[in-house]
């Protein structure tokens, strides 16, 4: 998990309430990843940022949103239009975008709706 | 799903045991990893393999790709209680800017 810290590690909120889950690397990595994780299940991207100021949804970004305003953080935001936000929360970075780059995960946050 | 596959689901051994693990994917790659998860916590790389190369070993781990049949294994050898833990293959698929994980094969070692 070195160089990736990613806050709260358990999180719980309320419905319709929107909630921000942290990422932050010293790894001097371009790359940046969410994934959703449900048990059982291996991992769904959500979103991702190549590059500062820009990032592109994945396979599941309906009711997420992020931000990549510093090459060190890229916060992700559960709204209340996702409808089943209970899950693990991976964030993961990587020196590139390609493919062929490994890519190093944080500890993850567990987000569990009341 | 551009998801891989793992097979089986689920595998409990003894301690000293061999662990092998299969994923099966459905487009073409550049390349295939392996990650593990231990329970809770965020997955840790372990292996890479190129679409060109058939087998590679890293200490008690050995991989190998058949890519005409879209397939790779993980072998573990000589397992330990400490090799507990969910094991997920991820492709880097050709025209894709990210990876698609598996569905993971959770092993359990039995001391």
């Amino acid at each position: 998990d070195g160089g990736i810290t990613q806050s709260p590690k358990y999180l719980f909120r309320k419905e319709g309430q929107n909630v921000t889950l942290s990422c932050e690397q010293n790894l001097n990595h371009d790359a940046m990843y969410w994934y959703r994780q449900d048990p059982g299940q291996g991992l769904r991207l959500i979103y991702y940022s190549q590059i500062v100021n820009d990032f592109q949804k994945g396979d599941i970004a309906e009711g997420y949103s992020v931000s990549r305003e510093k090459k060190e953080s890229f916060p992700l935001t559960v709204t209340s239009a996702q409808k089943n936000p209970t899950a693990f929360y991976l964030c993961a970075t990587s020196q590139t975008s390609l493919g062929t780059d490994t890519q190093y995960f944080g500890p993850g946050t567990r987000l569990t709706v009341l | 799903s551009q998801q891989g596959e793992e097979d089986p689901q689920a595998l409990s051994i003894q301690e000293g045991e061999n662990a092998t693990m299969n994923c099966s994917y459905k487009t073409s790659i550049n390349n295939l990893q392996w990650y593990r998860q231990n329970s809770g916590r965020g997955l840790v790389h372990l292996i890479l393999i190129r679409s060109n190369e058939r087998e590679k070993h890293s200490g008690r781990l050995r991989v190998t790709l058949d890519t005409s049949k879209k397939s790779s294994s993980l072998l573990i050898t000589a397992s330990r209680a400490a090799d507990t833990a969910s094991y997920f293959c991820a492709t880097d698929q050709t025209g894709a800017n990210n990876l698609f994980f598996g569905t993971g094969t959770r092993l359990t070692v039995i001391p």
